[in-house]
């Protein structure tokens, strides 16, 4: 099992540049989610989907920000257009709720730098 | 918005000692989790204790849980300088909707 997989590890982009993040969960897990974390706030639940249907997205800052879910293997954040307030880690986890409650299984972060 | 808060913010202990840390939480709970992140890493799950649970055990790690008072509590005994770490926990409320909602976490530091 590879675990939850993001992609780019390290992004850096100018103010005003589209800015998109991948996301590839595990296998068989049926929920997905996005989270921001910042030293001020802390981690923020951005939106989360279930069997790639968007179950709640009021965590979304603002239009700028959008994320889709093809499929069950696949994820993006799309930012645009980017702006420095947005520089911070962005996770990505994946879950099998089951009936013991979900586990969540995070992937190793984005680092996005808006300069 | 926020559900859970920890305390302390920041904990610094000798190998050894045993380290607790706190999560008060808002609103009524499924279930509630406790992760840990490394530096640089996402984070990684721990223990999950359910709204009808009091304590629960992993190896050296004990979870207790109070809802009439709305917190937990992570114990981790004998600690090791590989503990240093930052630790959350995290609350699904008891809608069930499997969404988890994040404390601020409570960076901890073993000193060797």
């Amino acid at each position: 099992d590879a675990g939850v997989i993001q992609s780019p590890r390290h992004e850096v982009t100018e103010m005003g540049q589209e800015v998109t993040l991948r996301c590839k969960p595990i296998s068989g897990h049926d929920y997905l989610f996005w989270y921001r974390q910042t030293m001020m706030r802390g981690l923020e639940l951005l939106i989360y989907f279930n069997n790639n249907v968007p179950i709640d997205d009021s965590g979304m800052p603002e239009d700028r920000f959008s994320a889709k879910m093809p499929n069950a293997s696949f994820s993006t954040l799309k930012i645009q257009p980017s702006e420095p307030r947005d520089s911070a880690v962005y996770f990505c986890a994946s879950s099998l709720r089951g009936t013991g409650g979900g586990l969540l299984h995070f992937g190793n972060g984005t680092r996005l730098t808006v300069t | 918005s926020q559900q859970g808060e920890e305390d302390p913010q920041a904990l610094s202990i000798q190998e050894g000692e045993n380290a607790t840390m706190n999560c008060s939480y808002k609103t009524s709970i499924n279930n509630l989790q406790w992760y840990r992140q490394n530096s640089g890493r996402g984070l990684v799950h721990l223990i999950l204790i359910r709204s009808n649970e009091r304590e629960k055990h992993s190896g050296r790690l004990r979870v207790t849980l109070d809802t009439s008072k709305k917190s937990s509590s992570l114990l981790i005994t004998a600690s090791r300088a590989a503990d240093t770490a930052s630790y959350f926990c995290a609350t699904e409320r008891s809608s069930n909707t499997g969404k988890l909602i994040f404390g601020q976490g409570t960076t901890l530091q073993v000193k060797p």
